[in-house]
């Protein structure tokens, strides 16, 4: 089966960087998605990564080491919009398209 | 943005009715999915279609059921609605089975009193 483990929530300041991580533990492995979700909204893709490393897409970037089963999501520069639900999810290995999601981290950007 | 509708957007119903929510998309994608988020429980997957008249259940499937005629048409029905079913409902769809971002509907917010 499949476990996804997120902090359920965490507080940053404007301006400054945030990490939020994400530990999965899946019966195989076919990448890991972060989603963005603002309150009263649908969620949003934001990465996808299958190998290990880094990918930077402007302000945000996100981190995958596979042996660790570990992923986590790295905003720079925050701004009050960054706030937000942060979602990560995995694909359940043959199981088609389906993905199987974290609980969420709910990041609040304080002034 | 993708093309994928959800109808109604808001709903309040009684126990024990019927109840069917509408997704559709015109991006001819051949996955669809069906959400319910809660909280404390995140988003977790009823169904999920993999082409027309092609379904199977997700991880909190009792008491839903899912029909897709066409592809892009996915409907979500509660033969008959109880309480716990009070929740957001998110359509899902994705164009590939490995690489699958999927792309999500507005969301249904459902009351059932």
């Amino acid at each position: 089966g499949q476990n996804i483990d997120q902090p359920t929530e965490m507080t940053a300041t404007e301006g400054a960087i945030v990490q939020i991580n994400c530990t999965y533990q899946t019966s195989g492995f076919n990448g890991l998605f972060w989603y963005q979700q603002h309150a009263g909204e649908a969620p949003t893709f934001l990465s996808y990564n299958v190998l290990d490393g880094l990918e930077e897409k402007g302000r945000f970037s996100s981190f995958l080491s596979r042996s660790k089963g570990y992923s986590y999501l790295l905003l720079k520069e925050l701004q009050m919009k960054d706030s937000a639900s942060y979602l990560c999810a995995v694909p359940p290995y043959n199981q088609g398209g389906k993905l199987i999601f974290g609980q969420g981290t709910e990041l609040s950007v304080k002034p | 943005d993708a093309g994928i509708t959800q109808s109604p957007r808001h709903k309040v119903t009684e126990t024990g009715t019927p109840v069917t929510l509408r997704c559709h998309q015109t991006e001819n994608h051949r996955y669809m999915y069906w959400y319910r988020q809660d909280p404390g429980h995140g988003l977790r997957l009823i169904h999920y279609s993999y082409g027309v008249k092609d379904t199977d259940k997700g991880e909190v499937s009792d008491g839903y059921s899912v029909s897709r005629s066409k592809t892009e048409d996915f409907l979500l029905t509660l033969e008959s609605a109880t309480s716990s079913q009070t929740s957001v409902y998110f359509c899902a769809i994705s164009e590939l089975e490995g690489y699958n971002e999927q792309f999500f509907g507005p969301g249904t917010r459902l009351t059932v009193l």
